[in-house]
């Protein structure tokens, strides 16, 4: 039931683009979208509903798929600010837990 | 307004010792989380509180794991007897809404155990 992050990690320069993938092959009632530094607590980010509009914080942005059982989270010119691991939760019905996938370590060079 | 506390931030023992770790959520909170996060692994909910009764615990190694909540507010979690596969970070989680699967949950700094 773990849902699946692509890529697993990602080398970015300062200003470029770059597109988180999580998958779940069950119907999703939600995803959460978590940003963990190393060595510190994960940092909430947004959360997409079913049937929701997409989502915003700062410059990025995320969808949910309801079709393809996924979202996407986009990291638009990226900043040295936004490298970490991120990490999707999927929740599969009102009121589950949250089942959070492997993580993507995102890096952003100068 | 205050985070999530956890103490202590770092443990080290010997196998077959016993540890604990506490928690308290942020103020008003009645929902609290604990998570077990292994090194390059994303957290895995070990158990989840609504005030001081338990919604969740299906994936608590019930032989070895113990959590209480007893005044709906501070949390404590044991491992007695440790193994060398505890070794992790466990994270304690808040929010302030029962699980429906839209709440935000916030994250304590998280207590790395190291199991020698």
């Amino acid at each position: 039931q773990q849902p699946v992050q692509s890529p697993q990690a990602v080398i970015l320069r300062e200003g470029e683009d770059a597109v988180i993938n999580c998958s779940s092959s069950k119907a999703l009632y939600s995803v959460h979208w978590y940003r963990q530094k190393h060595g510190e607590a994960p940092v909430f980010l947004m959360i997409l509903l079913k049937g929701g509009e997409q989502m915003r914080h700062e410059k990025i942005s995320a969808s949910f798929n309801e079709k393809k059982q996924q979202s996407s989270l986009y990291l638009t010119a990226s900043q040295l600010s936004y490298s970490g691991t991120y990490f999707c939760g999927t929740v599969y019905n009102q009121g589950g837990k949250l089942i959070f996938g492997q993580g993507t370590e995102l890096s952003v060079k100068p | 307004e205050a985070g999530v506390a956890q103490s202590p931030r770092y443990k080290i023992i010997e196998k077959r010792q016993s540890v604990a770790f506490w928690c308290n959520p942020i103020s008003g909170h009645a929902t609290l989380y604990w998570y077990q996060q292994i090194l390059g692994q994303g957290p895995k909910l070990l158990i989840q509180f609504q005030n001081n009764g338990v919604v969740d615990d299906s994936q608590l190694p019930k032989d070895r794991f113990s959590a209480e909540r007893l005044k709906g507010v501070d949390s404590t979690l044991k491992i007695q007897p440790a193994k060398l596969e505890d070794s992790a970070v466990y994270l304690c989680a808040s929010s302030s809404i029962l699980g429906r699967g839209q709440e935000t949950q916030y994250f304590g700094p998280g207590t790395r155990l190291l199991v020698l």
